[in-house]
């Protein structure tokens, strides 16, 4: 149990162009989840708290209009990159609080997605 | 903001070495959580610690959380090749937010 996927698990886009990032938990609801960005051979920074039903709150120093996120269920949440330069080149990762969980603490992790902008 | 820092960033043993990573942090966590990610991979959850100078093992891997629950540290014995990877640790301090210590990279050499 406690699945959280993510998709596509890479991407390459042209400069300008917007992705969009899916994370999904798929044996269980979650009305939060976290959004946190990898580059390389560094840690894992937190972008945003994705609240479904309610705006997220990002971290400081990440700009809201151009990692657009929506938690529309219980089960989905997805990050937009608008406008994508090179320096948003990085690793995504998102993560999900299982709602039927006791323990706010518990987290689970998807795999990643992989974002290349040329 | 909350920090938490790791030491050393790199380490490289001799297979069969012993290896330890330090996890320090700016403020009390309420837990502490450790990963590790695989090259190329996804941080994958490794244990959690909860309670005060608690000390945990999964077989060669100790884990300990200091008693003023700042700090923490992972020990793995008799290093194998597959233990090759960075290892971060990540607390919650009094929100729901996870925040990643820096992570130690450990080399392996046969």
């Amino acid at each position: 149990g406690a699945v959280v996927s993510q998709h596509p698990s890479w991407v390459i886009c042209k400069s300008g162009t917007s992705v969009k990032i899916e994370c999904r938990s798929l044996d269980f609801q979650a009305t939060t989840m976290f959004w946190y960005r990898q580059f390389p051979k560094q840690s894992l920074m937190l972008m945003a708290t994705s609240n479904e039903g309610s705006k997220a709150t990002y971290e400081q120093g990440v700009e809201k209009d151009k990692f657009l996120i929506n938690h529309a269920s219980l089960t989905l949440s997805t990050l937009t990159v608008t406008s994508a330069h090179p320096e948003d080149s990085s690793f995504y990762i998102c993560s999900a609080r299982d709602i039927s969980s006791g323990s706010w603490n518990e987290q689970f992790f998807g795999p990643g997605t992989r974002l290349t902008v040329l | 903001g909350q920090q938490v820092m790791q030491i050393p960033q790199y380490q490289h043993v001799q297979e069969g070495e012993d290896f330890t990573t330090y996890c320090n942090s700016s403020t009390t966590l309420s837990n502490i959580q450790w990963y590790k990610q695989r090259p190329g991979g996804h941080p994958v959850f490794l244990i959690q610690l909860v309670k005060s100078g608690e000390v945990k093992k999964q077989k060669r891997l100790t884990f300990q959380f200091g008693e003023a629950k700042k700090n923490s540290s992972l020990h793995i014995t008799a290093t194998q090749t597959t233990d090759v990877g960075t290892y971060f640790c990540a607390g919650h301090g009094n929100t729901d937010k996870l925040i990643f210590g820096t992570g130690t990279r450990l080399q392996v050499f046969p």
